[in-house]
């Protein structure tokens, strides 16, 4: 399988408490793309890293990417209640398809 | 930002019955849409890819005489649950793209579960 794997599989933490989470991937990509999914929800796309960058920001939300070791890491600061939901990344590649990782369940307690 | 719906958001049915899933991009024209299923707690597997006006490509494994894909206009999409079983049971969603290596925006999903 082409799926990509994400570290934790699930992640409890306090509010004001920062959350990371990783991805390692398996082939050559065109960019690596960070979704979130509240449960039974759809998706909300969250930021999107492109294979010559390195590193992104947008809000409370930095993103890094490492071809080198086809990896990623989304980490999220000061977490809040309301982020509680499962983070998946997912990787797009030359066939445009989104090959999704296996996905972090982040429950943020208040 | 751009807006995909499903239709319907869940549906129940018998085993054996089919079932028709509708994906529309409401305010941009989708060249590209994709079908993916998703199981309790598990990740988003791509099913297919289905370009307006040809046939879709499906992915391997996925049964393209009980996933029928139709992609007739540059608006809609429609997925197809031919004679359900209970193992056919989970949440779909469509993602819809204008161009090719664009963003995809995603639709709200449809839950299906079969008796």
């Amino acid at each position: 399988s082409q799926q990509g794997e994400e570290d934790p599989q699930a992640l409890s933490i306090q509010e004001g408490e920062n959350a990371t989470m990783n991805c390692s991937y398996k082939t050559s990509i065109n960019n690596l793309q960070w979704y979130r999914q509240n449960s039974g929800r759809g998706l909300v796309h969250l930021i999107l890293i492109r294979s010559n960058e390195r590193e992104k920001h947008s809000g409370r939300l930095r993103v890094t990417l490492d071809t080198s070791k086809k990896s990623s890491s989304l980490l999220i600061t000061a977490s809040r209640a309301a982020d509680t939901a499962s983070y998946f990344c997912a990787t797009e590649t030359n066939t445009d398809k989104l090959i999704f990782g296996t996905g972090t369940r982040l429950q943020v307690f208040p | 930002g751009a807006v995909v719906s499903q239709h319907p958001s869940w549906v129940i049915c018998k085993s054996g019955t089919s079932v028709k899933i509708e994906c529309r991009s409401l305010d941009f024209q989708a060249t590209t849409m994709f079908w993916y299923r998703q199981f309790p707690k598990q990740s988003l597997m791509l099913m297919a890819t289905s370009n307006e006006g040809s046939k879709a490509t499906y992915e391997q494994g996925v049964e393209k005489d009980k996933f029928l894909i139709n992609h007739a206009s540059l608006t809609l999409s429609t997925l197809t649950v031919t004679s359900a079983h209970p193992e056919d049971s989970s949440f779909y969603i469509c993602s819809a793209s204008d161009l090719p290596g664009r963003e995809q925006f995603f639709g709200p999903g449809t839950r299906l579960t079969v008796l």
